[in-house]
């Protein structure tokens, strides 16, 4: 596609359910980024992937929080047992490489009731 | 470690009028420094970044921005605003080269008056 590509664009979910975000990089852009913004706060870097790989998972906040990217393209956030403070959307975005221009998707709002 | 602090939440200027937002990083080596403005259902779209060299970097849109070590500032300024540049802006530093593993400020909402 044109740009990067997230679904769905909004979620709203019961705590304690689980959740999976789904990032469609751009094609041929081998890297890929996960953010979290709260509301009224800059978006927090999650994790990074380079190719199949996560190269930094640093920001992850705790095991409920996990990524993966099989074939190197598409990208899944998974979270486990929501909670209400996990409400934030999600932001990912894709570069050729690492050291590029990164650009970003819509974002996923995420919402837990 | 990293961080960087945008002192104003939220600014009002008149259509026309000229534009400055600040920012403050702390990192003990150069920093990789950028701008980003994110409008209403859209996503983050980069204005402007420095690396090194010339520190007074152009970007799109009519913005530029000064990047000055003594004071550890990397201030966003327009000449002119014009109604459509109404939007939250976000600056942000990098440690390295890896221009998508970012450190952002708290943002900045820019209201434009007709």
């Amino acid at each position: 596609g044109a740009g990067v590509s997230q679904t769905p664009s909004n979620k709203v979910t019961e705590k304690g359910k689980y959740v999976e975000l789904r990032c469609d990089p751009i094609s041929g852009h081998t890297a890929l980024y996960w953010y979290r913004q709260s509301l009224g706060q800059g978006p927090e870097f999650l994790i990074y992937f380079q190719g199949t790989g996560a190269a930094d998972d640093s920001g992850l906040p705790n095991d409920r929080f996990f990524a993966v990217r099989p074939e190197g393209s598409v990208s899944t956030l998974k979270i486990q047992r929501t909670e209400r403070g996990d409400s934030a959307v999600y932001l990912c975005a894709s570069s050729r490489q690492g050291n590029t221009e990164a650009f970003f998707g819509q974002g996923t709002r995420l919402t837990v009731v | 470690a990293q961080s960087v602090t945008q002192p104003d939440i939220h600014i009002t200027v008149s259509e026309g009028a000229s534009l400055e937002l600040r920012c403050n990083y702390s990192y003990g080596a150069t920093p990789y420094l950028f701008w980003y403005v994110q409008s209403p259902g859209q996503g983050l779209q980069l204005l402007l970044k420095y690396f090194s060299g010339d520190t007074l970097v152009q970007g799109i849109k009519g913005f530029e921005a000064e990047f000055k070590r003594s004071q550890s500032s990397f201030n966003l300024r327009k000449p002119s605003v014009h109604w459509s540049d109404a939007a939250e802006y976000f600056c942000a530093v990098s440690g390295s080269s890896n221009t998508g593993k970012l450190i952002f400020g708290q943002g900045t909402t820019l209201q434009v008056k007709p």
